[in-house]
Order: C-alpha cells, then sequence, then structure tokens
C-alpha cells in the first residue's frame, strides 16, 4: 500500500527556512509525480509545486524563487524547503502522490499533513 | 492562474437528503476537475476524477457533473459518514487550483 507521511518542525521563526520530508513507502518516487499542498487556517487550499519520476520540478508561481523541492531517491523522500517565511506560511503541509494513468493529473494517495505555525 | 468558484461555503442537510456543490472555472478546463472529501482531522479524499469519474472504492451516491465551465458534485442520499469539507480542483493547466471548500453538515 502506498503511504506518506510528513516530518519537519511545527514552529518556525519568521525569515528563516522551513524545511519538510516525506517518507514514501510501498511505492518508489522514481515513478509518478509527487507534490506538496498546503492549507491554511479558514480552509484555504494551494498548489505548491511537484516532483516529478525524473527530478523534474514546477512550483506555484505565487511563491516565486523561494521554493525548492528535491528528492533522495535512495531513501524515497522528497522534500520541500520555503525560504523567508511570515506568518502568513503558517499551514498544514501535505505531501501527495499524482496518480497513473487516467488519475495523472491528480493526488490519489496523501500523507496526514503536519501542520506549521511561523511565530517568533 | 484560473480561479474555481465554489458554492456553497456551508452547508447543513439531513439525512437521505440530495446534497449539491458547485464549481465554476474563471475559463475551459474540459473535463480536468476532481473532487476531493476531507474529514476532520485526515487528508483530502479522492471522489471524483475527470469531472465524471468514480474514483475506486467510492460510493456510487456522488456524482460528478459538467455544464460548460460549470461542474456540480451531488451526494444523491446523504449519510452519516458524509460530512466533511468537500473541494474541488481544477488540474487543467498549472498552477492547479482549489475551489475555497464546502463545509457540509448533518442538520
Amino acid at each position: 500500500e502506498v503511504q506518506l507521511q510528513e516530518s519537519g518542525p511545527g514552529l518556525v521563526k519568521p525569515s528563516q527556512s522551513l524545511s519538510l520530508t516525506c517518507s514514501v513507502t510501498g511505492y518508489s518516487i522514481t515513478s509518478n509525480y509527487w507534490g506538496w499542498i498546503r492549507k491554511f487556517p479558514g480552509n484555504k487550499v494551494e498548489w505548491m509545486g511537484y516532483i516529478s519520476y525524473s527530478g523534474s520540478t514546477s512550483s506555484n508561481p505565487s511563491l516565486k524563487s523561494r521554493i525548492s523541492i528535491t528528492r533522495d531517491t535512495s531513501k524515497n523522500q522528497f522534500f520541500l524547503q520555503l525560504n523567508s517565511v511570515t506568518t502568513a506560511d503558517t499551514a498544514t503541509y501535505y505531501c501527495a502522490r499524482y496518480g497513473n494513468y487516467i488519475t495523472s493529473n491528480y493526488f490519489d494517495y496523501w500523507g496526514q499533513g503536519v501542520m506549521v505555525t511561523v511565530s517568533s | 492562474d484560473i480561479q474555481m468558484t465554489q458554492s456553497p461555503a456551508s452547508l447543513s442537510a439531513s439525512l437521505e437528503e440530495i446534497v449539491t456543490i458547485t464549481c465554476q472555472a474563471s475559463q475551459d478546463i474540459g473535463n480536468w476537475l476532481a473532487w476531493y472529501q476531507q474529514k476532520p482531522g485526515k487528508s483530502p479524499q479522492l471522489l471524483i476524477y475527470g469531472a465524471t469519474s468514480l474514483a475506486d472504492g467510492v460510493p456510487s451516491r456522488f456524482i460528478g457533473s459538467r455544464s460548460g465551465t460549470q461542474y456540480s458534485l451531488k451526494i444523491s442520499r446523504l449519510q452519516v459518514e458524509d460530512p466533511g469539507i468537500y473541494y474541488c480542483l481544477q488540474a487543467s493547466s498549472a498552477p492547479w487550483t482549489f475551489g475555497g471548500g464546502t463545509k457540509l453538515e448533518l442538520k
């Protein structure tokens, strides 16, 4: 069974970097695309970006140059780094898998999410 | 970016009632639309993809439809396990964008 699990600090200071890890079991990250999504207090949801099976990436222009998505295939993990965070980055962060074939544009497996608060 | 306007923002309905949630896309997205259900403390679950196709394991009371750039999710007979927050997602072009969510409660 495909499982994803986010991990990382729950509290980050303003202007610092937020770093999260998504550990995947039951499926190789060298297949499919893998994404990061966040949900803000108040329920707004934002797609942040993805990393592909080959390692190519794409990100939401709203995040400008603050975001980086990388991976470690030997550990079957992929990572999110968001720089220069502000309180507006307080959210629950999810990693997710893009599906196969006819569901390849959609997220079919999600992690449980990790709540990150940006506060001094 | 493609904007997805979802309505209503909240909804209260009785068991066995028919419930409809809609999303209006700001431009043509074809059938590149999904619906998700999120229960408290859980991650979103894919219900519908391709605007009308039922995801694996999802009960047939969830029905997706499309009329032009308006998309609807109908729950044909509301069950006790259906309350939660429902989101639409457009997957036509990056950046992927979500609707604002509909909080569904049991009356």
